[in-house]
């Protein structure tokens, strides 16, 4: 049972447009939310996250929505760039972690194209 | 400062040998969690060890175990090998347990053959 889904294996985007990458979750305890961007050959690097007490969370050019009522969140890149092709990763985690820690979706490949 | 750090990078074995993986922290980072990536599974979490203790486990057989160090490195040891054990490894760091944001090696990839 997948508590954490990334329905979308590829997305490609001009360069420029925005890039919208879904999350959905189905744990109701979990309270924080965070993405994580992934290159071949190199580990996961975190790139932002989100607290359930909040519905927005903005960096730069990366901005995280949560949906709580409809256990969604979305990560917005704008305006995107080749040098943001690479593998996303959403992931989540509840207050107690349990024996879950940070439990991950399968990764939405993003490719920008120039 | 370091990032974390993970030894070897690449490794081949056969079915039913045993294998240690290696990490090393970024300094000052005392939790250090454990991760398998395979292409069907995505990113599953295996263990997290914080002050040389697990703190939490996820599924997987008991062939999978760890240990950490007072210097907080880690070890990672599977045994008995099977064909699909074949995975991405990743070893990711925090400064306390928990909600904390993880930074992550490179990881160690491992093939059995």
């Amino acid at each position: 049972d997948q508590q954490v889904k990334q329905n979308s294996p590829s997305l490609s985007v001009q360069e420029g447009r925005i890039s919208i990458l879904n999350c959905d979750y189905t744990n109701s305890m979990f309270d924080y939310f965070l993405w994580y961007k992934k290159y071949p050959a190199e580990g996961p690097t975190f790139l932002i996250s989100i607290s359930s007490i909040k519905d927005k969370n903005e960096d730069g050019r990366f901005t995280v929505f949560l949906n709580k009522s409809a256990k969604h969140l979305s990560l917005h890149i704008v305006p995107s760039q080749p040098g943001d092709s690479a593998v996303y990763f959403c992931a989540a985690t509840s207050p107690q972690g349990g024996s879950e820690k940070l439990v991950f979706g399968k990764g939405t490949k993003l490719t920008v194209n120039p | 400062k370091a990032g974390v750090t993970q030894t070897p990078r690449y490794l081949i074995k056969t079915r039913g040998q045993q294998v240690t993986l290696s990490c090393s922290p970024i300094s000052g980072h005392r939790s250090v969690s454990w991760y398998q990536q395979t292409p069907g599974q995505g990113l599953q979490f295996l263990f997290e060890y914080f002050s040389e203790t697990q703190r939490n486990k996820g599924n997987f057989p008991g062939r999978f175990s760890g240990r950490q160090f007072s210097n907080s490195r880690s070890e990672m040891n599977v045994s008995t090998l099977e064909l699909g054990d074949s995975a991405l490894y990743l070893c990711a760091s925090s400064r306390w347990q928990f909600q904390e944001t993880q930074y992550f090696g490179p990881g160690t990839r491992l093939l059995v053959l």
